[in-house]
């Protein structure tokens, strides 16, 4: 069966420098791989999405890598910010699959 | 504003009281899901819908029922809650977004069940 690792519970970083979140799979590629934020206490929200054949996608200050050889996605966020602060989940997605299959998460500090 | 709707936010129960946690999203979206999250395993998929009158189960559907009437509605149903659902459980639907499931959760309910 699919495994799906975030690379660590948590992770603290200085304001203004890159934060660098993995997730990785196991087995097949997904067709879609997605970036969710969740806030303590509240739902996950959808940041970014990245398709099977697409290597790199921006949104302003977060940039996704998928590597289909390493089975691995990146996730960064540069010039972080404190309100950065949060959970990140992965979430993959398999052709014909009607459900999105999440990471643990990496909870994210950014610290002033 | 387009949203998932969920209620209670917040439930304590005993076990065997039966419970429904309502959904309701407000953006005409053909697919919802429930979801479960625990310390340590994440999200895990409970059911979901495709469109009104077709459910199936996700990964972990063993002491829950859904049913999706309306479009717009999607219960959860806890017959006989036992301890072991005691869980933040979410609900989200999706619009397909270049082929993919792109989900709108909701605020969450958290329940426990004593």
């Amino acid at each position: 069966s699919q495994k799906i690792e975030q690379n660590s519970e948590a992770l603290n970083i200085q304001e203004g420098k890159t934060a660098t979140l993995t997730c990785n799979y196991t087995n097949y590629s997904p067709a879609y791989l997605q970036w969710y934020r969740q806030d303590p206490g509240r739902g996950p929200v959808f940041l970014l999405l990245i398709r099977e054949n697409e290597k790199e996608k921006r949104k302003e200050r977060l940039k996704v890598t998928f590597d289909t050889t390493l089975k691995q996605s990146l996730f960064h966020i540069t010039a972080s910010q404190p309100a950065d602060s949060a959970t990140y989940l992965c979430a993959l997605e398999w052709t014909g699959a009607n459900n999105l299959f999440f990471g643990t998460g990496t909870r994210l500090t950014v610290i002033p | 504003e387009a949203q998932v709707t969920q209620n209670p936010r917040y439930l304590i129960t005993v076990t065997g009281k039966k419970l429904t946690v309502t959904c309701s999203q407000n953006m005409n979206h053909e697919y919802m899901s429930w979801y479960r999250q625990d310390p340590g395993l994440g999200l895990r998929q409970i059911y979901y819908s495709m469109n009104v009158e077709v459910t199936d189960k996700g990964d972990v559907p063993e002491g829950y029922k859904v049913s999706r009437k309306e479009k717009r509605n999607f219960p959860l149903i806890l017959e006989s809650p036992s301890p072991n659902q005691t869980s933040l459980y979410f609900c989200a639907s999706s619009l397909r977004q270049f082929g993919a499931n792109v989900l709108t959760f909701g605020a969450g309910s958290r329940l426990t069940v004593l």
